[in-house]
């Protein structure tokens, strides 16, 4: 079955950068897109970017241009997405969803703490 | 790109029928046929209940429809029952190949 396993928690100071990873099993990594969504605590889903697992091609979302970048490994059929110059806003759960334009498969969240 | 407009709140009966709607614009709902409904309980990741406006994947509910018309897609839920209380998100493809979501509707159950 589909299962996407993402990093653990990560608390970072206010500037710093945070990278999370999202390890993908029970399908063809290639042969699909994987978004990455965050939600601010008690806040809605907010989309960040995608990428092309199979080409490498990425979208981001105008919000997190600049601030944002989405990667792959495909030896190890894991995706990332760093993101930079962190500040207090930041802090989330951040969420890898496989798909194109709807995500049945969810990893099960990483929250980033951002503080000081 | 501005986040889909969606009622904060909704509320219905065990047994009654409730709709919640998601407005966007001609760049988003209303130009693609891409749009898709999560439910969400608190302190899990989100669920595919609704793909490309009106198909259910398989294992939801055939409580679970949705539609779409102009602008404005819905997702209609029958049968209330106590487990549907969650949140509920839409999401729209847009005309610049990215995805947007809605601001989230509560769905409490009486």
């Amino acid at each position: 079955q589909v299962q996407l396993v993402q990093s653990g928690a990560e608390v970072e100071k206010p500037g710093a950068s945070v990278k999370v990873s999202c390890k993908a099993s029970g399908y063809s990594f290639t042969s699909y897109i994987m978004h990455w969504v965050r939600q601010a605590p008690g806040q809605r889903l907010e989309w960040m970017g995608w990428i092309n697992a199979g080409n490498g091609n990425t979208k981001y979302s105008q919000k997190f241009q600049g601030r944002v970048t989405i990667t792959r490994d495909t030896s190890a059929s894991t995706a990332y997405i760093e993101l930079s110059s962190l500040r207090s806003e930041d802090t989330a759960v951040y969420y890898c969803a496989r798909g194109f334009y709807s995500s049945s498969s969810w990893g099960q969240g990483t929250l980033v703490t951002v503080s000081s | 790109q501005s986040a889909l407009t969606q009622p904060a709140s909704v509320s219905g009966s065990p047994g009654q029928s409730i709709t919640i709607s998601c407005t966007g614009t001609s760049s988003d709902v209303g130009g693609y046929n891409f749009v898709s409904w999560y439910q969400q309980h608190p302190g899990k990741a989100p669920k595919l209940m609704i793909y490309d406006v009106s198909n259910r994947p398989s294992g939801v509910s055939d409580r679970f429809s949705g539609s779409k018309s102009g602008n404005t897609a819905s997702l209609t839920i029958s049968g209330l029952q106590a487990e549907d209380e969650a949140d509920y998100y839409c999401s729209s493809y847009t005309s610049s190949s990215t995805l947007v979501f809605g601001g989230g509707t509560k769905l409490t159950v009486l």
